[in-house]
């Protein structure tokens, strides 16, 4: 089956600058990885997501590049702001995108420094 | 908006008891699934279900079973609660479909005493 290694487990940001949490899976058939934040008391939310055929994609702030070659993905924020402060999750799909073939990543926390 | 009510925050239980979590959704999804989040274990999938009466495995079925009787609502069961079921309960749901958009509840956590 599909295994998913994401790092770090921790990022520490100052306001301000950049992060990228990067992921790489083992499964060359998956074909959808989406990101989830998870904000303190509150369950996992999709952020953006991405597929095989696109190797970039932006949303504002946020964006996910994908290499399948390598088999990694990665997931950008710049400008970062205190409430970008959360757990993400990646998540790779190997059963035609649907949500039960996803598998996820361990999380990183990202903590953003005033 | 959609939302996934999970029936508690937090649940404290006895080793041996029998523990029912519930989850209602309000969009009209087909799918639904039970995950269980522990720290440094990431998301870990232990039941779906496709439509009402049908359930699927998913990675760590054992030690738990659910139920299905209505669309809206999902249920997770634990026959008889142990210490290492102690954790963070998420219910989730989604349209039938590929790249399907996951709806996560707010989660139960819950401690085996």
């Amino acid at each position: 089956g599909e295994n998913v290694e994401q790092h770090p487990s921790t990022l520490s940001v100052q306001e301000g600058d950049s992060a990228v949490i990067k992921c790489t899976y083992s499964d060359s058939a998956s074909n959808y990885f989406p990101w989830y934040k998870q904000e303190l008391g509150k369950g996992p939310q999709l952020i953006i997501d991405i597929r095989s055929n696109v190797g970039e994609k932006k949303d504002q702030r946020i964006a996910v590049t994908l290499n399948k070659t390598a088999k990694h993905f990665s997931l950008h924020i710049t400008e970062t702001q205190p409430e970008d402060s959360a757990v993400y999750f990646c998540a790779a799909s190997d059963s035609g995108g649907g949500a039960d073939g996803l598998t996820f990543g361990k999380g990183t926390h990202l903590i953003i420094q005033p | 908006d959609v939302k996934v009510t999970q029936s508690s925050r937090y649940l404290v239980k006895r080793t041996g008891e029998k523990v029912f979590l519930e989850c209602v959704q309000d969009m009209d999804h087909e799918n639904m699934f039970w995950y269980r989040q522990d720290p440094g274990l990431g998301l870990r999938l232990i039941y779906f279900s496709y439509d009402v009466k049908m359930k699927e495995k998913g990675d760590i079925p054992e030690g738990y079973s659910v139920s299905r009787e209505k669309k809206e609502r999902f249920s997770l069961i634990l026959e008889s609660a142990s210490t290492n079921q102690t954790s963070m309960y998420l219910c989730a749901s989604s349209f039938l479909g590929t790249d399907e958009k996951l709806f996560f509840g707010s989660g139960t956590q819950l401690s085996v005493l």
